[in-house]
């Protein structure tokens, strides 16, 4: 079965410090593999997705995230963080555009102004 | 984009009543919903895939007949949670595919916070 492993459970960093969150899954065929962002009292947004092509993703907000298929990971990055980003990041993989979607636990990252 | 909307956002019932949630798909089509299940400070728990004129399909673990889930039209899914007890107390969040625009994104609602007394 598919699963997905976020290492950082909660994640404190100052302003314009660098970002990389850890993901990983298992699964071995052909994956979709998605970001996904949860701001403070509000719903579930798409930070960026990966199906295919240029495993360097860039998304909204200045995110980007790098698919490496031989350690199955796809790690999220910001070179330098805002007090706006606090939320919770979630990492989720699919096995094909139409199937469904399997989430990590999260990771609540909190910026300090 | 696209917006998908839930409702109620919050309900409370007593033990052993059911509860309705629906989720709409406002401005796309979409033959594929999807329920989760949130717990406080924990990730999304897949619990069934909602289809368009057909059964649901429920994740293992996931009791079909305490769940009901009816799909019965392209912009509508419904979750009934019947004889609901205190332990099924929790955050549930549908979502729903634009697969119009060929993306596949998925879109999410609100969520619902359900409370059973």
């Amino acid at each position: 079965a598919q699963s997905v492993s976020q290492h950082n459970h909660h994640v404190i960093l100052s302003e314009a410090a660098s970002l990389e969150l850890g993901c990983n899954y298992s699964y071995g065929g052909t994956v979709n593999l998605f970001w996904y962002v949860q701001y403070p009292g509000q719903h579930l947004q798409l930070l960026l997705k990966y199906f295919s092509g240029d495993p360097l993703v860039k998304g909204i907000k200045g995110f980007e995230a790098e698919f490496i298929k031989s350690k199955f990971s796809f790690n999220l990055r910001k070179p330098s963080v805002q007090w706006s980003d606090t939320a919770e990041y979630f990492c989720a993989v699919g096995q094909n555009r139409d199937d469904k979607i399997i989430f990590g636990k999260g990771t609540r990252l909190h910026i300090l102004p | 984009g696209a917006v998908v909307s839930q409702h109620p956002s919050r309900v409370i019932c007593k033990s052993g009543t059911s509860v309705k949630i629906e989720c709409r798909s406002l401005d796309f089509q979409a033959t594929t919903m999807f329920w989760y299940r949130q717990f406080p400070k924990q990730s999304l728990m897949l619990m069934a895939t909602s289809n368009e004129g057909s059964k649901a399909t429920y994740e293992q673990g996931v009791e079909k007949d305490k769940f009901l889930i009816n799909h019965a039209s392209l912009t509508l899914s419904t979750l009934t949670v019947t004889s609901a007890h205190p332990e099924d107390s929790s955050f549930y969040i549908c979502s729903a595919r634009d697969q119009t625009g060929g993306t596949g994104e998925l879109f999410f609602g609100e969520g619902s916070r359900l409370t059973v007394l």
